[in-house]
């Protein structure tokens, strides 16, 4: 059974433009779940879909940031436009039901210049 | 805000000797859970500990929570080079869904 996956694994960006961030959780998972690590701080919680909906996006950090998750499957969280401190580790998690275990894909590394 | 203070953040010791990390907070978290990190992964769960006072062990590891539910430890026995990784902790706080980590602690384990 495939894990999650994220894509791309790596992105390198100028300030200003534009990043989509996919992931694909393990089919069946209808909880997924976005982090972010920025280097030298700790896995920071995004927000959390059930199926299509957003559960909770407290922790997005402003509106330059959005995650969609159409049709309750794969999920993208764009962020538009990218600014240098939103260089990090992205990662993604999915679980069966709530207080089951998460699944984390590997993490796409994003850098801003 | 619910905070989990991970300590030491680095560790470098030789093979066979015996470590602990600790993950402390000042909040009370229903649950916590620890986790490993290897390079370009994403975390991979060891443990969930939800019971105050409770101890689980898997092989050499064993793993504490609190009696409060406010700290966690993870100690090592006789540990070996292939535990070389970053652990963290990571909590559910109570009243939400929101998961909180720990900044993790770097172990290197020396042949």
């Amino acid at each position: 059974e495939a894990g999650v996956t994220q894509f791309p694994s790596h992105s390198v960006i100028e300030k200003g433009q534009t990043v989509t961030l996919r992931c694909d959780p393990i089919s069946g998972h209808d909880n997924l779940y976005w982090y972010r690590r920025v280097m030298g701080k700790e896995i920071k919680f995004l927000l959390h879909f059930v199926k299509e909906s957003k559960q909770d996006e407290s922790g997005m950090p402003n509106n330059r940031f959005l995650a969609e998750r159409t049709g309750g499957t794969y999920s993208t969280l764009k962020v538009q436009p990218a600014e240098l401190e939103d260089s990090g580790v992205y990662f993604c998690a999915s679980s069966g039901t709530r207080n089951t275990e998460a699944f984390f894909g590997q993490g796409t590394r994003l850098t801003v210049v | 805000t619910q905070l989990l203070e991970q300590s030491p953040q680095f560790l470098s010791i030789q093979e066979g000797e015996n470590l602990t990390v600790y993950c402390n907070s000042s909040s009370v978290f229903s649950s916590l859970q620890w986790y490993r990190q290897e390079p370009g992964e994403g975390p991979v769960l060891l443990v969930t500990v939800v019971t105050g006072g409770e101890v689980k062990k898997l092989k050499r590891l064993t793993f504490q929570f609190g009696d409060a539910r406010k700290d966690s430890s993870l100690h090592i026995t006789a540990a070996q080079p292939g535990d070389t990784g970053l652990y963290l902790c990571a909590g559910e706080g109570t009243g939400g869904f929101k998961t909180i980590f720990g900044a993790g602690t770097r172990l290197f384990v020396k042949a």
